[in-house]
């Protein structure tokens, strides 16, 4: 089974602050996404990569940026978090995109005070 | 837009009965519908999926039927255990263009021994 990891697990920071979340797979997947899940809205697209060096824009970009350094990590960057980005965030990847199945990681808990 | 709809947003049943949880879809052009099984704590994880061009799909005690006509499917959890507590999402895609599905909000389900 695709293994998909997210570091840190949780993280606390303030308004303001920068944050850099933290997604590998070492299932040779081409596609990689960011998501972030909120009691009511249920999971949301924030980027996605179809490999090293691209992204995608996904439904909720704003405020976020991305960086696909390698094929197997993804990055979530938060340079002025503020407490709306307050969520639980999830990294998932699949090997060829559109309908082929999706693998997520354990997600990140990130509060923003 | 909310592209795909599920209701109801929780259930509670007793073991052994079949839980129901229902999906609709706003575009006639998705053509792939997998369902998601997230336990707390952890990421998503793939439970079953069907393609349009079928009605029903099963899966051991899972079952998805789909109605094309009226863009709406429903998955069936016969003999509904404790185990199968979780929230379940439903997702849609097609397999051009837009390189994501489209999930919903999720449906919580709690099944009571």
């Amino acid at each position: 089974e695709a293994a998909v990891t997210q570091s840190p697990r949780n993280k606390v920071t303030v308004t303001g602050g920068n944050v850099t979340l933290s997604c590998r797979q070492t299932n040779s997947h081409n596609y990689m996404y960011w998501y972030r899940q909120d009691t009511g809205h249920g999971l949301r697209l924030i980027h996605y990569s179809y490999g090293a060096g691209n992204l995608q824009i996904g439904d909720v970009p704003d405020g976020y940026k991305a960086t696909r350094t390698t094929q197997e990590d993804f990055f979530l960057l938060l340079e002025l978090a503020s407490p709306s980005q307050t969520s639980l965030y999830f990294c998932a990847s699949s090997l060829l995109g559109g309908e082929d199945t999706q693998y997520f990681g354990p997600g990140t808990r990130l509060l923003v005070l | 837009q909310q592209q795909v709809r599920q209701s109801p947003q929780s259930l509670t049943v007793w073991e052994g009965e079949t839980a129901i949880l229902n999906c609709s879809y706003e575009n006639s052009a998705f053509d792939y519908f997998p369902w998601y099984q997230q336990f707390p704590g952890e990421g998503p994880a793939l439970l079953i999926s069907i393609l349009s061009v079928s009605d029903k799909k099963e899966d051991g005690r899972f079952t998805i039927f789909f109605n094309k006509r009226e863009k709406k499917l429903s998955l069936h959890i016969a003999d509904s255990q404790p185990g199968d507590s979780a929230t379940y999402f439903c997702a849609a895609s097609y397999n051009t263009g837009y390189q994501n599905f489209y999930f919903g909000k999720g449906t919580s389900l709690t099944v009571i021994p």
